[in-house]
């Protein structure tokens, strides 16, 4: 299994600005991936990221609002750019090892 | 379309109940299936895959190709399996592996 961290754990912003997530990694990855999980609903996937190219985004979710950065094999960060209120949710890396797993979520809250 | 669906929002139960929840999926190739908890205040973590066969705190599921299902069993509910349960697929798309997650189902097992 990998450990993973998140930075922050949770933060309160006001609309308009921008939060930038940060994920590591305890081992070498290949693939990181990022969640989202709404209040009260289950997890959607927002990006793949994959060392050395560009994130791969799912249906829905845009680099403009999401800009992902994967500088090396152990270390990735999700920006959720202009929040609003919407944006207010539980934001979660994950890594492939084997498995799949999680960190330990960002929640944020727009205000 | 690959969907994974959990028709329980709540199941609870009483302390040495037997417990299943139920998971149904679709998916046009050969899925591969995974149960996620997450308990109260913790992170989302790997209970258990179809393709290991396993049990995992008393836990076993059985996957049924012909009825597309993936229920989560035990014999004996105690107090300490309340949590949040996820239901996931793994698809292979574009180049890597990615999860479609169930909407959950919360296990209450009560005194």
């Amino acid at each position: 299994s990998a450990v993973i961290s998140q930075k922050p754990s949770r933060d309160i912003c006001q609309r308009g600005t921008s939060l930038t997530i940060q994920c590591q990694v305890d081992s070498q990855v290949t693939m990181m991936f990022w969640y989202r999980q709404q209040p009260g609903q289950s997890l959607t996937l927002i990006a793949t990221a994959n060392q050395g190219s560009e994130a791969t985004y799912e249906s829905g979710f845009v680099i403009d609002k999401f800009p992902i950065s994967r500088p090396n094999l152990t270390f990735s960060t999700l920006t959720v750019s202009n929040m609003s209120p919407e944006d207010s949710s539980i934001y979660l890396c994950s890594v492939e090892s084997g498995s799949q797993y999680f960190g330990p979520g960002t929640r944020l809250l727009v205000l | 379309a690959q969907r994974v669906t959990q028709p329980e929002k709540l199941l609870s139960v009483f302390k040495g109940a037997p417990v299943e929840l139920k998971c149904n999926y679709s998916y046009s190739g050969s899925p591969e299936l995974f149960w996620y908890v997450q308990y109260s205040r913790q992170r989302l973590q790997l209970l258990l895959r179809h393709i290991s066969r396993e049990s995992i705190k008393g836990f076993t599921a059985d996957l049924n190709k012909g009825e597309t299902s993936f229920h989560l069993k035990k014999p004996f509910a105690q107090e300490e399996d309340s949590a949040m349960y996820y239901c996931a697929l793994r698809k292979f798309s574009g180049g890597y592996n990615k999860l479609i997650f169930g909407a959950g189902t919360r296990l209450a097992v009560h005194p």
